[in-house]
């Protein structure tokens, strides 16, 4: 079975400083990877996927995410953190299958944004 | 592209009652959605799969007779949570998958049972 585990319960960061999510998985064949966001009260935003390919992934809003194999990880970055990056972030890996893949979530890491 | 939308956004209810929500994807067809439930500051725990035209499969622990599926079009699924009780409250959010690898997810609906 695939888990995910993100250990970062709450990071802080100042606005303008970078960032990086960490996350890593378990899984028994190569994953499907996702990054979602969400805010207070708001369903899920995806942000970045990787399928294959590319192990460096860009997505939206000035995210990135590497995957690297030898440490099941897929972590997220960005550059240059936005008050507005303020919010939930989740992990997620997908298990390959002929159907469409049930994915599995990390338990979330709440960015908080200072100005 | 590929939006979720969920109906209502919230609903409060009584207790012994059935509550119904709507997932429907608008600008694509879905032949999967995703049914989760998120009780406040944890993760997305899945509480079924639901494909079009057939029976939902649901996860280890799930009631299928209290958390009524029905997926009748490629556009839309809904869960009835029926006899609602206080334990029941919580955020519910839908995915589809107009691929078999990538979800979208609907803005939830959060269900207050009084």
């Amino acid at each position: 079975a695939q888990s995910v585990t993100q250990p970062d319960i709450h990071i802080t960061v100042s606005e303008g400083a970078s960032l990086e999510l960490r996350c890593n998985y378990s899984y028994g064949a190569t994953p499907y990877l996702f990054w979602y966001v969400q805010s207070p009260g708001q369903g899920l935003q995806l942000l970045l996927k990787y399928f294959s390919g590319d192990t460096l992934v860009q997505g939206i809003k000035g995210f990135e995410a590497e995957f690297k194999r030898s440490q099941s990880s897929f972590n997220l970055r960005k550059p240059s953190v936005h008050w507005s990056d303020a919010a939930e972030y989740f992990c997620a890996v997908g298990a390959r299958a002929g159907t469409a893949s049930k994915l599995t979530f990390g338990t979330g890491t709440r960015l908080q944004v200072t100005l | 592209g590929a939006v979720v939308s969920q109906h209502p956004s919230w609903v409060i209810c009584k207790s012994g009652t059935s509550v119904k929500i709507e997932c429907r994807s608008l600008d694509f067809q879905a032949t999967t959605m995703f049914w989760y439930r998120q009780f406040p500051k944890q993760s997305l725990m899945l509480m079924a799969t639901s494909n079009e035209g057939s029976k939902a499969t649901y996860e280890q622990g799930v009631e299928k007779d209290k958390f009524l599926i029905n997926h009748a079009s490629l556009t839309l699924s809904t869960l009835t949570v029926t006899s609602a009780h206080p334990e029941d409250s919580s955020f519910y959010i839908c995915s589809a998958t107009r691929q078999q690898e990538t979800q979208y997810f609907g803005p939830g609906t959060r269900l207050l049972v009084l």
